[in-house]
């Protein structure tokens, strides 16, 4: 199958700072990336939904201007997820599309301490 | 937000037992798709099944779709304690079906 890597697998970062996590599409060009949030023992959360060159899509009560996201290129994708507070902690994962089926990254550890 | 819903939330089971999970789903789909995720680690894609499907296998595993009552189960046979871990459903609309939604998961504990 595709393969979608993400990085970097885990980041600890102190409060007040930004924090920038890739997402690329090795293999294929995915015109659509997704990225979820995933608290601990809970599921995945859409968070916003990125077409390359275009503005992302924000699910409902994410704030856009704290996550942002740039899908500048049909194979990478970033989050920043700007001035972290301890609780934005959590696991991030996207996911990318180049055709009907999406292929999901290995996750990033935010800790913000 | 959420659409699949999965039970039980947690189940406890010894090796070599079987291991039965259900999704439930409120809207039409395209597809609906199981995944693994072991603790702390990304997802892995088990298994796709189409909504003009109703029963799929794969090695161990074995799912079942029925449409009318927006519903799904996952059977893993002769569990291992490998399979620790949590399983998610994940709907796909009829329109774009690269957007899943994720149910709340089901944590699976196989003690040997």
């Amino acid at each position: 199958g595709a393969v979608v890597s993400q990085h970097p697998s885990w980041v600890i970062c102190k409060s007040g700072t930004s924090v920038k996590i890739e997402c690329r599409s090795l293999d294929f060009q995915a015109t659509t990336m997704f990225w979820y949030r995933q608290f601990p023992k809970q599921s995945l959360m859409l968070m916003a939904t990125s077409n390359e060159g275009s503005k992302a899509t924000y699910e409902q009560g994410v704030e856009k201007d704290k996550f942002l996201i740039n899908h500048a290129s049909l194979t990478l994708s970033t989050l920043t997820v700007t001035s972290a507070h301890p609780e934005d902690s959590s696991f991030y994962i996207c996911s990318a599309a180049g055709g009907p089926e999406a292929f999901f990254g290995q996750g990033t550890r935010l800790t913000v301490v | 937000s959420q659409q699949g819903e999965e039970d039980p939330q947690a189940l406890s089971i010894q090796e070599g037992e079987n291991a039965t999970m259900n999704c439930s789903y409120k809207t039409s789909i395209n597809n609906l798709q199981w995944y693994r995720q072991n603790s702390g680690r990304g997802l892995v894609h088990l298994i796709l099944i189409r909504s003009n499907e109703r029963e799929k296998h794969s090695g161990r595993l074995r799912v079942t779709l029925d449409t009318s009552k927006k519903s799904s189960s996952l059977l893993i046979t002769a569990s291992r304690a490998a399979d620790t871990a949590s399983y998610f459903c994940a709907t796909a609309p009829p329109s774009g079906y690269s957007t899943l939604t994720f149910g709340k998961g089901t944590m699976l504990l196989v003690s040997p």
